[in-house]
């Protein structure tokens, strides 16, 4: 199993311009996250879906939209990419119905730079 | 969810233990202690979790205190691949619904040759 996968690795952006963060995850989890990391700094929420259908804020949602296109992939859109979101991206799955345990697998993260 | 607080900084010999300390004095009955660390540029990895008895897996230990204001994660035999950012995070245990985990700013641990 691959775990949890991003593309791209590496990206950079000019201000304003839109792009795409792809996610996808084969353990079959319920849950999806995207998080960002700025340098120095913890991971902070920015949307979070506990299930297929549907979708809910984090503590940063502004200026980001996702989208689970079904059970595997949670797509992160950046609308109009400015400076301040330069960072690093993680995906995260997790499937809560498992109540031996609970843990959140984590992507290899996209590191994004706005110019 | 929780506060905790945690040292910025440690170091530790290698092959000796590491042991990094956790406070969560507003802890709820509930709420689980869970351990996560980051290394260099990678995405965050699960360690373990507790709630109130002591906990061990593979990687670590887990000792909470008895009021649960506090924990300590105990790495039993510290090597370089160890050096990484520790997060320790509070939180209730979801069973039907995704829950958001809240990052601090976690223990930087270096382990020295």
């Amino acid at each position: 199993n691959a775990g949890v996968t991003q593309t791209p690795k590496f990206q950079v952006l000019k201000t304003g311009q839109s792009m795409t963060l792809q996610c996808a995850q084969d353990m079959n989890h319920n849950s999806m996250y995207w998080y960002r990391q700025d340098p120095g700094m913890g991971l902070r929420l920015i949307y979070y879906s506990a299930s297929e259908g549907t979708t809910d804020k984090g503590e940063v949602p502004n200026g980001y939209n996702v989208s689970r296109l079904n059970k595997r992939e949670f797509s992160l859109r950046l609308e109009s990419a400015a400076p301040s979101q330069t960072s690093v991206y993680f995906c995260a799955s997790s499937d809560p119905g498992q109540v031996s345990s609970y843990e959140q697998y984590f992507g290899p993260g996209t590191r994004l730079t706005v110019t | 969810d929780a506060k905790t607080t945690q040292p910025t900084s440690m170091d530790c010999a290698e092959g000796r233990a590491a042991n990094l300390p956790c406070n969560h004095s507003t802890i709820s009955g509930n709420e689980y202690v869970y351990w996560y660390r980051q290394i260099h540029s990678q995405g965050p990895q699960y360690i373990i979790h507790g709630l109130k008895n002591n906990e061990t897996n593979e990687m670590a230990s887990l000792i909470i205190t008895e009021d649960r204001k506090s924990s300590t994660l105990i790495l039993p035999h510290a090597t370089l691949r160890d050096t990484a950012v520790y997060y320790c995070i509070v939180r209730v245990r979801p069973y039907s619904s995704a829950s958001k985990i809240i990052f601090g700013s976690g223990t930087r641990l270096s382990i020295r040759p």
